[in-house]
């Protein structure tokens, strides 16, 4: 159980263009999802906590512009970066817990490359 | 603030051999968790074991056993009989025991190779 599927796992897009990254809790409701950034052979950097029908909450640095948040629903957050630049080329990872005792399950991550 | 310290950036181990990887806390609360996650090289997020800061029992999952040590804040991973599987960052992370949307902190990482 615990289950969460992060789409696409790959993307390449154009400077200038916005691509949306979807995380789906499939056998638990969450409300509350959290997205993180890595870049190589670092830790993961929490960029944005979501939260089910009301605004994200997003950690100091973030540009709430640019990486759009929407948790319309219990098992589905999505994350649009917006206006993509090469420098947010990165690997983006969501997560989600069933139970905060059980710890949190992570999505298989997307890898953008903005060209 | 909690702080989640990983020293040792690297580390390595002969295969069917025993490894342990460090990790300090910091944190003023009396009440969490604890958790040591593996990111292999396809960059999913496994979580390997997992340690309730109330149960002095060290928690222990198959090859993979902790060393909780509350007082000091230590909570060091030991992997028993390597395999070549276990290759992968590992990071260790803190949970405060709150409600649900409680966020991880996590180390900075440690990276395991297994040479066969």
């Amino acid at each position: 159980g615990a289950v969460v599927s992060q789409h696409p796992s790959r993307v390449i897009c154009k400077s200038g263009t916005s691509v949306k990254i979807e995380c789906r809790s499939l056998d638990f409701q969450a409300t509350t999802m959290f997205w993180y950034r890595q870049f190589p052979k670092q830790s993961l950097m929490l960029m944005a906590t979501s939260n089910e029908g009301s605004k994200a909450t997003y950690e100091q640095g973030v540009e709430k512009d640019k990486f759009l948040i929407n948790h319309a629903s219990l098992t589905l957050s999505t994350l649009t970066v917006t206006s993509a630049h090469p420098e947010d080329s990165s690997f983006y990872i969501c997560s989600a817990s069933r139970a905060v005792n059980y710890g949190y399950t992570f999505g298989s991550g997307t890898r953008l490359t903005v060209v | 603030a909690q702080t989640v310290t990983q020293s040792q950036p690297e580390m390595s181990v002969q295969e069917a051999e025993t490894v342990t990887l460090s990790c300090t806390y910091d944190t003023s609360e009396s009440d969490y968790y604890l958790f040591w996650y593996k990111q292999p090289p396809s960059r999913q997020m496994i979580l390997v074991i997992r340690q309730e800061a109330y149960k002095q029992q060290n928690a222990t999952e198959n090859r993979f056993s902790v060393n909780f040590q509350k007082a000091a804040k230590s909570f060091s991973l030991k992997i028993s009989d390597s395999q070549l599987g276990d290759a992968a960052m590992y990071f260790c992370a803190y949970l405060p025991r709150e409600t649900s949307g409680s966020r991880l902190t996590f180390g900075e990482g440690t990276q395991l190779t297994v040479n066969p």
